[in-house]
C-alpha cells in the first residue's frame, strides 16, 4: 500500500512570495491534516479535512494560508504571502474513515515539505 | 486545554544500553489516546503504538515497551539494547476522547533526540 505522497520535498523562497504545497493521502483515507513544525518542537495541527469538508482550522493563519480538498482526495496547501516566521516542515497526514481498535483514528504521515523563507 | 511534555530534549547512549524516554500529558478528558512516533532524519514520522485511557496494560513490541501510569500521567517508551538505528527523534502525543472521532487531531510533545552511538 502507498504511503501518504508529499511534494515538493523542499522549497526556498523569499519573504513576501507565495509558495503551495501537495499532499495525496493514503487511498481510502477520509481525513486529512496539515501540520506545521517548526525546527525543535512537535508538529501542530493547522486543518483537519473530512473528505473535502474542513472540519478544524482554529489554528490556521487564515490571513496568509489556505488550503483546499475539492474533490476529497489530494490537498494543497498555499502561503501567501511568506513570513520569516514560516520557515518549517509541513507535514500531511491521513486516517481512515472508521476506527481502529480501541475507537481511535491512527495518523499515517508523509515525508513533509521542508520550507526555508529568506 | 491538552499538553504533553517531554522534558528530555536530547539523550545520547552507547548500542546495547536500554533507554527510557519520558512522556507527561495532562487532559481534563475521561477518554483519550496516547502515541508515540518516531522521526528519523528523513523527516517522517513513523507510528510505533497508540495506547487507551482505559488499558493500562503495559506493552511489548521486541525491543520496545511502554508503560502507561494514569496515576502519574505518565506513558514513558523504554527501548531495550538500543541500536544505532533507533537514532530519531521521538514524538508523544496525546488525541481528545471527548471529540467525534474525525476530529480527533493530535497534540505533540516538543520531541527527544535518541543518538545511539556505535
Amino acid at each position: 500500500e502507498a504511503g501518504v505522497a508529499q511534494s515538493p520535498r523542499y522549497k526556498i523562497i523569499e519573504k513576501r512570495q507565495s509558495v503551495a504545497f501537495w499532499c495525496n493521502p493514503i487511498s481510502g483515507h477520509a481525513t486529512l491534516y496539515w501540520y506545521q513544525q517548526i525546527l525543535g518542537q512537535g508538529p501542530k495541527l493547522l486543518i483537519q479535512f473530512q473528505n473535502n469538508g474542513v472540519v478544524d482550522d482554529s489554528q490556521l493563519p487564515k490571513d496568509r494560508f489556505s488550503a483546499e480538498r475539492l474533490k476529497g482526495v489530494d490537498s494543497t496547501l498555499k502561503i501567501q504571502p511568506a513570513k520569516l516566521e514560516d520557515s518549517a516542515v509541513y507535514l500531511c497526514a491521513s486516517s481512515p474513515m472508521g476506527n481502529d481498535r480501541g475507537g481511535v483514528k491512527t495518523q499515517y504521515f508523509g515525508p513533509g515539505t521542508r520550507l526555508l523563507v529568506l | 486545554a491538552q499538553k504533553v511534555t517531554q522534558a528530555q530534549t536530547e539523550i545520547s547512549v552507547v548500542e546495547k544500553e536500554d533507554v527510557t524516554l519520558d512522556c507527561v500529558y495532562e487532559t481534563r478528558d475521561t477518554t483519550y489516546y496516547l502515541f508515540w512516533y518516531k522521526q528519523p532524519p528523513s523527516g517522517e514520522l513513523v507510528f510505533l503504538i497508540r495506547r487507551n485511557s482505559f488499558d493500562e496494560q503495559n506493552e511489548i513490541s521486541g525491543r520496545y515497551s511502554w508503560n502507561f501510569q494514569k496515576s502519574t500521567s505518565s506513558f514513558n517508551f523504554t527501548i531495550t539494547a538500543s541500536q544505532v538505528v533507533d537514532s530519531a527523534v521521538y514524538f508523544c502525543a496525546l488525541s481528545r476522547g471527548s471529540l467525534a472521532p474525525g476530529r480527533r487531531a493530535l497534540t505533540f510533545g516538543s520531541g527527544t533526540r535518541l543518538q545511539v552511538q556505535p
